[in-house]
């Protein structure tokens, strides 16, 4: 039972590349969400999706954008790479009941050069 | 406005040492949800425990134990008798049932560091 998946764990991008974050969960969760993680604040919310084809704006959404064609799928977009996006990245997802607890992928380990 | 405090930043004991870890949060509503999670060395993060705002009983879980108290706006958490294993980032979060999202609203953290 893998839960919630997220690839890549690692990336190291150049200022202005773009690249996406997949997060994947096989457990028919309607809630997915996007976090960051820098030290010394904890995780923030960068977006979230409520069901499929749905997103949200979190607390620190901007220079991202995401998406959720399909419900297992939440991918997070990086259009243009800024060094203060070096960040850890985790995926979480949950029930849509009574503020379930979110179950969270490993992280991706992103750097920005 | 939400917000969650975890004012310890670091705290190191030695081992079998009782060690309790403060939260403090603030929100207006009169539902919501309070929430601690681990994130040892290897950078997952565990769900420890779930508490609603109208269960103010207290949690034992084996070395865990946790004491939520709303006249403070608190949700401590004890672990006793310490491990290494312990060791780890500890962090407190807050959800709101009226945003019918589930969003979390985390503290800053806090790192235990338990020496042999």
């Amino acid at each position: 039972n893998a839960g919630v998946t997220q690839t890549p764990k690692f990336r190291v991008l150049k200022t202005g590349q773009s690249m996406t974050l997949l997060c994947a969960q096989d457990m028919n969760h309607e809630y997915m969400y996007w976090y960051r993680q820098d030290p010394g604040m904890g995780l923030r919310l960068i977006h979230y999706s409520v069901g499929e084809g749905t997103t949200a704006k979190g607390e620190v959404p901007d220079g991202y954008n995401v998406s959720r064609l399909k419900k297992q799928n939440f991918l997070l977009g990086l259009e243009s790479a800024a060094p203060s996006q070096t960040s850890v990245y985790f995926c979480a997802s949950s029930r849509d009941m009574d503020n379930q607890p979110q179950h969270f992928g490993d992280g991706t380990r992103l750097s920005i050069l | 406005a939400q917000k969650v405090t975890q004012a310890q930043t670091e705290i190191s004991v030695v081992e079998k040492e009782d060690v309790t870890l403060d939260c403090v949060y603030e929100t207006r509503d009169t539902t919501y949800y309070l929430f601690w999670y681990k994130q040892p060395p290897s950078g997952e993060l565990v769900f420890l425990i779930r508490r609603n705002s109208f269960d103010e009983q207290n949690e034992i879980s084996g070395r865990y134990s946790w004491n939520f108290q709303k006249s403070t706006s608190s949700f401590n958490f004890t672990i006793t008798a310490s491990q290494v294993v312990d060791s780890a980032v500890y962090f407190c979060a807050l959800s709101e049932a009226l945003s019918n999202t589930d969003k979390l609203i985390f503290g800053t953290g806090t790192r235990l560091q338990v020496f042999p």
